[in-house]
């Protein structure tokens, strides 16, 4: 069973472009959360979702971030007018429950680099 | 913004040494759990301890938690150069939307010295 994958690893864009970024995440998982991690900092969380729908989307810094997730598995997320403070890693995980224990597995990140 | 604070920020040891790294953290939760990442990428997740539990242990690891301080530790023992990678605590709680959320601290880098 391969993990969760993400792609691509890397991007460089140019301030003002849209960006999606990709995460496949485990086969049956049904809980997907995104991430990002600035240089040298934890993480800090963008969104849930459980199946297909996002529950809990309080982490979105403002309104050119969204993201989707189809057929219960694959999520995109998309990064509108991209600005350079939106420079960071991007981790996704998942998870088979959420339940009082689900171990998140998380994938390797897609690094973004806004010019 | 991080509700867990690790402490320290970074931790230089020669192999064969403990390595502590401590984390705190403010509001109630469910359970703890500690991460490690190396370069700056994917998480690995190494241990998890319940809020009613004080100590727990696996393999090289030994976590406790406090929560009257709301803090917790890491301990590594016996470190090896591979143990060097950034390690974060991660609280688990329910969010206002009624789903699980973790909370991750800033992290301990930790170095090990051949």
């Amino acid at each position: 069973g391969a993990g969760v994958s993400q792609s691509p690893s890397n991007k460089v864009t140019e301030k003002g472009k849209d960006v999606e970024l990709r995460c496949d995440p485990i086969s049956g998982h049904t809980a997907l959360y995104w991430y990002r991690q600035s240089l040298g900092q934890g993480l800090e969380f963008l969104i849930y979702f459980q199946g297909n729908s996002a529950p809990d989307k309080s982490g979105l810094p403002s309104d050119r971030f969204s993201a989707e997730r189809t057929g219960g598995s694959v999520s995109t997320l998309t990064i509108q007018r991209t600005q350079q403070e939106d420079s960071a890693v991007y981790l996704c995980a998942s998870s088979s429950t959420s339940g009082e224990y689900n171990e998140q597995f998380f994938g390797p990140g897609t690094r973004l680099t806004v010019l | 913004s991080q509700q867990g604070e690790e402490d320290p920020q970074a931790l230089s040891i020669q192999e064969g040494e403990n390595a502590t790294m401590n984390c705190s953290y403010k509001t109630s939760i469910n359970n703890l759990q500690w991460y490690r990442q190396n370069s700056g990428r994917g998480l690995v997740h190494l241990i998890l301890i319940r809020s009613n539990e004080r100590e727990k242990h696996s393999g090289r690891l030994r976590v406790t938690l406090d929560t009257s301080k709301k803090s917790s530790s890491l301990l590594i023992t016996a470190s090896r150069a591979a143990d060097t990678a950034s390690y974060f605590c991660a609280t688990r709680s329910l969010s206002n939307f009624g789903n699980e959320k973790l909370t991750f601290g800033t992290g301990t880098r930790l170095t090990i010295i051949p």
